[in-house]
Order: structure tokens, then C-alpha cells, then sequence
């Protein structure tokens, strides 16, 4: 089965600490997104990456790193610079090439909270 | 800037129609996507719309006007299962790449 995975689904933390957070994708897709949803504000991004090897940064990246060594693999680390890490962290993957639309595929997502 | 404006909660009755409006202001328009997000999970495509005019999928329905910046989401024939929020979202080109700018989500609640 093609799909995206994240890993785990809940997330304890202590503040002061770094944390990653796992996606894989099996889709074949060269971009792969981080996103974070807060309570009424949608969805604002994170990271993003168009192919292995590169990845720029979305509207609210500070506090966070990413590295995409593989086409499958985007792991997000939430460091101890965030002021406000605990929310629900989803990873969506989509084409970038061919025939669109492009919509993203997104993970369950993984509820981190940081006491 | 970009930004992208919905209402935040809407009611609606069993069986009846419902259309879900989305305004936006931004540059390097590429399309337009509606997904659905059921509370707790992840949000799942509905539709896109890149030219002006209407889509149709099944009970769902999306209509673009460029000039306008505007779309709406129209949902026929509700069930209570269509209880969930419904996100716009818009595609933008930038130096290098694209990005999807997601608005904060209409919130549907379909009563009996």
C-alpha cells in the first residue's frame, strides 16, 4: 500500500529538549512539507522540499531543522529555540512534475506536547 | 502579502446543500485546492481548480474566478459523515519552486 507515515501519533517532551519527528513516503514523490495546525489557524508551514538534498524554509521556521538525505525520508527535529512547540505536526508529500493537480498526501500527523 | 479568508464555522441541515466560500490575495497563482480534514485527522483532497469555472465530483463541487480571487466549495445532499473542516488552499510559484498557503478552515457541522 502507497501512503505517508508519521511517527508516533502522541508525543511527550520535556521542555529544553530536541525532538524528531519521522515521515516516510512511499509514493515516489520528489517534494515532501511540514506543517503545523494550532487550534483555528489552519495550516502554516514549516520546511519544505522540492528534491533530495534541498529544502527551503516556510513561513515559520524558527526553532525547527530538517535534512532530506533520501527521496522517502523528511524528519523534522523541533529544538529547544521553539517558544511554542506543542501542537499537532502533520508531513504531506505530492509531484512535482507531470500532469497536475499535485494535491499533497498527508500523514495522521503526530500530537507533540512539550510540559 | 498572501492571504487567504473563510468563514470559520458553518451549519447545515441533513440532506440540504451547503456552499463553503473562499476569498484570496496572493501572487504567482498556480491553482486552487479544497480538502477536507475530519477533527484529529489529516486533511484529505477534495478538488482542484486551476482555470475559471465549475468542477464537479460526485456530491462535491468547486468553482474558480481568477479576476475575482474567489471559490466556493458547494456540498450537495449533506450526511452527517460531511461534519468536518474544509480547508482552501492556494498554490503559489515562487523562485525555484511552489508552495501551498492553506487558509484556517471552515468548520461544517451537518445536524439532523
Amino acid at each position: 500500500d502507497g501512503g505517508i507515515t508519521q511517527s508516533p501519533k502522541y508525543l511527550f517532551r520535556k521542555e529544553g529538549q530536541n525532538v524528531t519527528l519521522s515521515c516516510e513516503q512511499n509514493l515516489n514523490h520528489d517534494a515532501m512539507y511540514w506543517y503545523r495546525q494550532d487550534p483555528g489557524q489552519g495550516l502554516r508551514l514549516i520546511y519544505y522540499s522540492q528534491i533530495v538534498n534541498d529544502f527551503q524554509k516556510g513561513d515559520i521556521a524558527e526553532g525547527y531543522s530538517v535534512s532530506r538525505e533520501k527521496k522517502e525520508s523528511f524528519p523534522l527535529t523541533v529544538t529547544s529555540a521553539q517558544k511554542n512547540p506543542t501542537a499537532f505536526y502533520l508531513c504531506a508529500s505530492s509531484r512535482s512534475t507531470g500532469k497536475s493537480p499535485y494535491e499533497q498526501y498527508f500523514g495522521p500527523g503526530t500530537r507533540l506536547t512539550v510540559t | 502579502g498572501q492571504n487567504i479568508d473563510q468563514p470559520t464555522e458553518m451549519t447545515a441541515t441533513e440532506g440540504a446543500i451547503v456552499q463553503i466560500n473562499c476569498t484570496y490575495q496572493t501572487s504567482g497563482f498556480n491553482g486552487l485546492f479544497w480538502y477536507q480534514q475530519h477533527a484529529g485527522e489529516a486533511p484529505t483532497f477534495l478538488s482542484y481548480n486551476v482555470l475559471d469555472g465549475l468542477e464537479e465530483k460526485g456530491r462535491f463541487s468547486s468553482f474558480l474566478s481568477r479576476s475575482k480571487g474567489y471559490s466556493y466549495l458547494l456540498l450537495k445532499e449533506l450526511q452527517m459523515k460531511d461534519s468536518a473542516s474544509y480547508l482552501c488552499a492556494v498554490r503559489v510559484g515562487l523562485t525555484g519552486g511552489f508552495k501551498t498557503i492553506f487558509g484556517a478552515g471552515t468548520r461544517l457541522f451537518v445536524k439532523a
